[in-house]
């Protein structure tokens, strides 16, 4: 019952590149958010956007949502050693698709960046 | 400061001996829910609670027990561990449901 899906799965890049993780998910939503984990550690909050939004910016942050195609990606520019992280995408379901699930994560995407 | 604690950060235990994670916020969250977090399977809902006294199983509610009798605080109850359920866990809290979370620091399970 998985709802949200990462790709790639890692993603491995140079210091100063652009990084774009993808998320997919199943039925409707009311919002999309993105989180990053340092390694074993809580779960910090990036960006959320809502079902009625197409894009959204913070600092070297870009979120973009197509609710047609059920997908939302995540860019990061001009990347950077500290990026180094695990980034999840996070669904809340509408009704009456919800499984019982009132939040929902994919399995992250593990970006390193490299010096 | 605004945080979300989690105590044990670490716990190892016996088969079948009760125990309790607490979760506590201090930002006056109405949403609390706790998570697992296993290797290849990402983060997995196990209970989430609206409000006061309101709680609902996630995904993975099977060995778990919660309970919300004050709003900032949010205990997880393993009554009967079993190895199964040697995961690291996170509380979460949001000012409602479908906003930002705000993340505990983990507290790692290991059942033996």
């Amino acid at each position: 019952s998985q709802q949200g899906e990462e790709d790639p799965q890692a993603l491995s890049i140079q210091e100063g590149e652009n990084a774009t993780m993808n998320c997919s998910y199943k039925t409707s939503i009311n919002n999309l958010q993105w989180y990053r984990q340092n390694s074993g550690r809580g779960l910090v909050h990036l960006i959320l956007i809502r079902s009625n939004e197409r894009e959204k910016h913070s600092g070297r942050l870009r979120v973009t949502l197509d609710t047609s195609k059920k997908s939302s990606s995540l860019l990061i520019t001009a990347s950077r050693a500290a990026d180094t992280a695990s980034y999840f995408c996070a669904t809340d379901p509408q009704p009456p698709d919800n499984y019982g699930q009132n939040f929902v994560f994919g399995p992250g995407t593990r970006l390193s960046v490299l010096p | 400061e605004a945080q979300v604690t989690q105590n044990p950060r670490y716990l190892i235990t016996v088969t079948g001996k009760k125990l309790t994670v607490t979760c506590s916020q201090n930002m006056n969250h109405e949403y609390m829910s706790w998570y697992r977090q296993d290797p290849g399977l990402g983060l997995r809902q196990i209970y989430y609670s609206m409000n006061v006294e309101v709680t609902d199983k996630g995904d993975v509610p099977e060995g778990y027990k919660v309970s919300r009798k004050e709003k900032r605080n949010f205990p997880l109850i393993l009554e009967s561990p079993s190895p199964n359920q040697t995961s690291l866990y996170f509380c979460a809290s949001s000012p409602r449901t479908g906003y930002e979370q705000y993340f505990g620091p983990g507290t790692r399970l290991t059942v033996t």
